[in-house]
């Protein structure tokens, strides 16, 4: 079955880059996404990416796809402390099934 | 303004209940999910609709039961069957498409 797999904590220092990886088993995988989730809230989306695509920007935000070992990254440059979150990786096809990572609980250090 | 509402915020069950918890878009969007979130698990998902009268099994749906008489609802009860019942439960849509919206959650606990 589907799977999606990601490391469950984080920690970066307030200016630095943050790198949050995941892998996925799901070769039919449409999109690909991350998600965001503060405490007690519901989840945000951040950014997906189309699974014919290689990379993806936003402002801070950079999605690497490498399709052929089903990893996906998000770097957050200069990570703030409203970074701080938990980040959910997930993937998406036709069947309109997303199926989510455990989270990863990104910690910033002063 | 457009969105996904889940109420209550807050619900109590006493053991031996069914609850309903209630989730609401005015989005369009045609379809609807619900997931589980337990500390460490991530979300599982619990069941998924695609259209109006239509839902399917997700992970974990044993202990669960919907229906989707209307496009802007997705009502989600929790049964008696249900033994573990305390979570977070998150109600989501999408416009079968890439992007997926969510409510603010209702935590459930068993009294």
């Amino acid at each position: 079955g589907e799977d999606v797999e990601q490391s469950l904590f984080l920690s970066v220092r307030e200016g630095d880059s943050s790198v949050i990886n995941c892998t996925y088993t799901d070769s039919s995988s449409t999109y690909l996404y991350w998600y965001k989730q503060e405490p007690g809230a519901g989840l945000q989306l951040l950014t997906y990416i189309f699974s014919n695509m290689d990379m993806k920007q936003d402002q801070r935000l950079t999605v690497l796809l490498n399709k052929k070992d089903k990893h996906l990254s998000l770097r957050i440059a200069d990570t703030q402390t409203g970074d701080s979150a938990i980040y959910f990786c997930a993937e998406g096809g036709l069947d309109d099934k997303i199926i989510f990572g455990k989270g990863t609980r990104l910690h910033i250090l002063p | 303004d457009g969105g996904i509402t889940q109420s209550p915020k807050y619900l109590f069950r006493k053991e031996g209940q069914n609850v309903t918890l209630s989730c609401e878009q005015n989005l369009n969007h045609d379809a609807m999910y619900w997931y589980r979130q337990d500390p460490g698990q991530g979300l599982r998902l619990i069941y998924y609709s695609q259209i109006v009268n239509d839902f399917q099994k997700g992970d974990i749906a044993e202990g669960y039961s919907v229906s989707r008489e209307k496009k802007e609802s997705f009502p989600l009860t929790v049964t008696s069957a249900q033994k573990n019942p305390t979570a977070f439960y998150l109600c989501a849509s999408s416009i079968r498409g890439p992007e997926a919206f969510f409510g603010q959650g209702t935590r459930l606990t068993v009294v």
